[in-house]
């Protein structure tokens, strides 16, 4: 148990769909992140919030929507992939200030049809 | 950020100390060395990091050169569950980004 909660943890979507990733976490901190692991590659930075103000979007296209309501909730909003975008999402957490860790959740497995 | 150079992949027979090396060269003077490991279907965890210093927690040591170009996660007695990709990442924590590479394939073995 990491203090990382992602939801769902599989999600098959048609092109054409609309869905959203959800991550939550209780460790109290106030900076959230997501990132992107497909298939044989590095995880990719996508989008940074710190106290809920987006402070990073890692030239990310526009059908991947993140959203920020507080510290402890973020959401990724989707719509419209591509083959191409089925991929492990992953998102993390950290307090402000030197030395501190990132915890991350275990993903949502994405595929997309 | 500065760039980190692995191996591929490692092996290490279990109970026995896991060496895991990581060269960073062009390491600059306000960069931490951070290790993570990724266990299959889950997400990255956490294991140690430093600055310049020899650092130990309740997972491994972190050994780091004195001139900062390289350094070695210990994990001293291995299991078969720290099979896992272990990443060395140098990291800015004030504006950095946590860039992670390939990292190594390490297989503890029975």
């Amino acid at each position: 148990e990491t203090g990382v909660t992602q939801t769902p943890r599989h999600l098959v979507m048609g092109m054409t769909n609309k869905k959203s990733l959800k991550c939550e976490q209780h460790l109290g901190h106030n900076a959230m992140y997501w990132y992107k692991q497909s298939a044989k590659k590095p995880l990719e930075l996508m989008f940074v919030y710190n106290f809920k103000e987006q402070t990073e979007n890692n030239s990310v296209p526009s059908r991947f929507s993140p959203e920020c309501p507080n510290s402890s909730h973020l959401f990724l909003h989707l719509h419209t992939l591509q083959p191409e975008d089925s991929a492990l999402y992953l998102c993390a957490s950290s307090s402000q200030g030197a030395r501190q860790p990132q915890h991350f959740g275990d993903g949502t497995r994405l595929s997309i049809l | 950020d500065a760039k980190t150079t692995q191996p591929t992949s490692m092996d290490c027979a279990e109970g026995r100390a896991a060496n895991l090396p990581c060269n960073h060269s062009t390491i600059s003077g306000n960069e931490y060395v951070y290790w993570y490991r990724q266990i299959h279907s889950q997400g990255p965890q956490y294991i140690i990091h430093g600055l310049k210093n020899n650092e130990t927690n309740e997972m491994a040591s972190l050994i780091i050169t004195e001139d900062r170009k390289s350094s070695t996660l210990i994990l001293p007695h291995a299991t078969l569950r720290d099979t896992a990709v272990y990443y060395c990442i140098v990291y800015r924590n004030q504006g950095g980004k946590l860039i992670f590479g390939q990292g190594t394939e390490l297989s503890v073995k029975p």
